[in-house]
């Protein structure tokens, strides 16, 4: 069946550095969709993607949507400590949403 | 002040008792979904609906069972059926029916521990 892997599955960067977490598909997406749960809390959605190849900015973040609508990626730039938390891309099946196992991102002050 | 509520936010339950999430929603929203969280895993769809009176079994829907008499409430039941209960249980709702297409929002969660 459709899986949507994610990684790395943690990562811990010193204030400022870049941080990027991948995400990829065994399937060709419609879309793709990424949430962040900060620690203790729920998952709160970010941004959603559809088109191939298609790039989009929030701020210090960056999402791209690979160019066969497999593949997904979040750029973080400067991270700072309030962009802790864990990272998951979601694509859909049907009705429902795969999610990936997440990334969690720590950050050093 | 729109959202979606579940309670209560931490649940203990001795082994052997079924027990009674609760989610609501004033969004309007058609669709409702329940998750399970494990450390590791991400989220892992056990019920959804699309619409009242409807719902169907997600990838881990054993030992678990829901209902949807009203738009707005979707209550899942951790039955003693379920092997490996003790998890943080995450209820969503969508806009309508493709799922899929549009953004999910998530309740607070609830943190059942099953001693």
């Amino acid at each position: 069946g459709q899986q949507v892997m994610q990684i790395p599955q943690y990562q811990h960067v010193q204030e400022g550095e870049d941080f990027t977490t991948y995400c990829n598909s065994s399937t060709t997406l419609s879309n793709i969709q990424w949430y962040k749960q900060r620690p203790g809390g729920h998952p709160v959605f970010l941004i959603q993607l559809v088109k191939s190849g298609e790039v989009k900015k929030q701020k210090r973040l960056t999402f791209q949507f690979g160019e066969a609508k497999k593949n997904s990626s979040l750029h973080i730039t400067a991270t700072q400590t309030t962009d802790v938390g864990t990272y998951f891309c979601a694509g859909p099946k049907g009705n429902k949403l795969v999610f990936g196992a997440g990334t969690i991102l720590r950050v050093k002050s | 002040d729109g959202g979606i509520t579940q309670s209560p936010k931490y649940l203990f339950r001795k082994e052997g008792q079924n027990v009674t999430l609760s989610c609501e929603q004033n969004l309007n929203h058609d669709a409702m979904y329940w998750y399970r969280q494990d450390p590791g895993q991400g989220l892992r769809l056990i019920y959804y609906s699309q619409i009242v009176n409807d719902f169907q079994k997600g990838d881990i829907a054993e030992g678990y069972s829901v209902s949807r008499e009203k738009k707005e409430s979707f209550p899942l039941t951790v039955t003693s059926a379920q092997k490996n209960p003790t998890a943080f249980y995450l209820c969503a709702s969508s806009i309508d029916t493709g799922g899929s297409t549009n953004e999910q929002f998530f309740g607070p969660g609830t943190r059942l521990t099953v001693l």
